[in-house]
């Protein structure tokens, strides 16, 4: 059963703190999206990879976010320093193929910054 | 820019009885069309995608229409039951974009 998996599903901790969450695409899926879901802007689209170069970073905020793809199999997003306004919900979506295909959430990683 | 809305925000429906979900997009310049289902605390579940040269998709008890030159989309549950319960989104790819513009969701609650 083919699924995209993150780690860690919870994550709290303190401002300040460098946060690093993970996320293993589909086997096969070259296309890899970051989104973070609060509920004031609802789902937000941070980066996007393609075959691992980062195509599109532009929803994020270049000062305290980065986003890597070191190989095929792990996408990672990196907040340094976090901020409480970093709370919310960071998904990941792989894709086969074209960005245009179906994408595959999931399950999120839900961050708390106090 | 594309804008998606769904409405109802919240639908509250007995038992058994056909649920109908909408979304309306701006441009109708689409690529394709996603209907997903999240559950409290869960990821998104892809349900059903629709290409723009589609004018529906059919999976079980759902059924989504298009109608790109009115913009608007429509989620058809059939015979809902308590499981169904959950926030159903509508996501608008454009054909000049690789980016799914999301819709805020309708939560449903299928009373027993």
């Amino acid at each position: 059963d083919a699924r995209v998996t993150q780690t860690p599903r919870h994550k709290v901790t303190e401002m300040g703190q460098e946060v690093t969450m993970r996320c293993q695409p589909i086997l096969g899926h070259n296309t890899v999206f970051w989104y973070r879901q609060t509920m004031m802007q609802g789902l937000e689209l941070l980066a996007y990879f393609r075959n691992r170069a980062p195509l599109d970073d532009s929803g994020m905020p270049k000062d305290r976010f980065s986003a890597e793809m070191p190989d095929a199999t792990l996408a990672t997003l990196k907040i340094q320093p976090s901020e409480p306004r970093d709370s919310a919900v960071y998904f990941c979506a792989s894709v086969p193929g074209q960005a245009y295909n179906e994408q595959f959430f999931g399950p999120g990683t839900r961050l708390t910054v106090l | 820019k594309q804008e998606v809305t769904q409405i109802p925000a919240a639908l509250s429906v007995p038992e058994g009885e056909n649920l109908v979900l909408n979304c309306s997009f701006t441009d109708s310049a689409i690529y394709n069309l996603q209907w997903f289902r999240q559950d409290p605390g869960k990821g998104l579940t892809s349900l059903l995608l629709i290409q723009s040269s589609q004018r529906e998709q059919t999976s079980g008890r759902l059924n989504a229409s298009l109608d790109k030159s009115s913009g608007r989309s429509t989620l058809y549950i059939a015979a809902s039951q308590p499981g169904d319960s959950a926030t159903y989104l509508c996501a608008v790819r454009s054909s000049n974009d690789y980016k799914l513009s999301f819709g805020a969701g309708t939560t449903v609650t299928v009373r027993a």
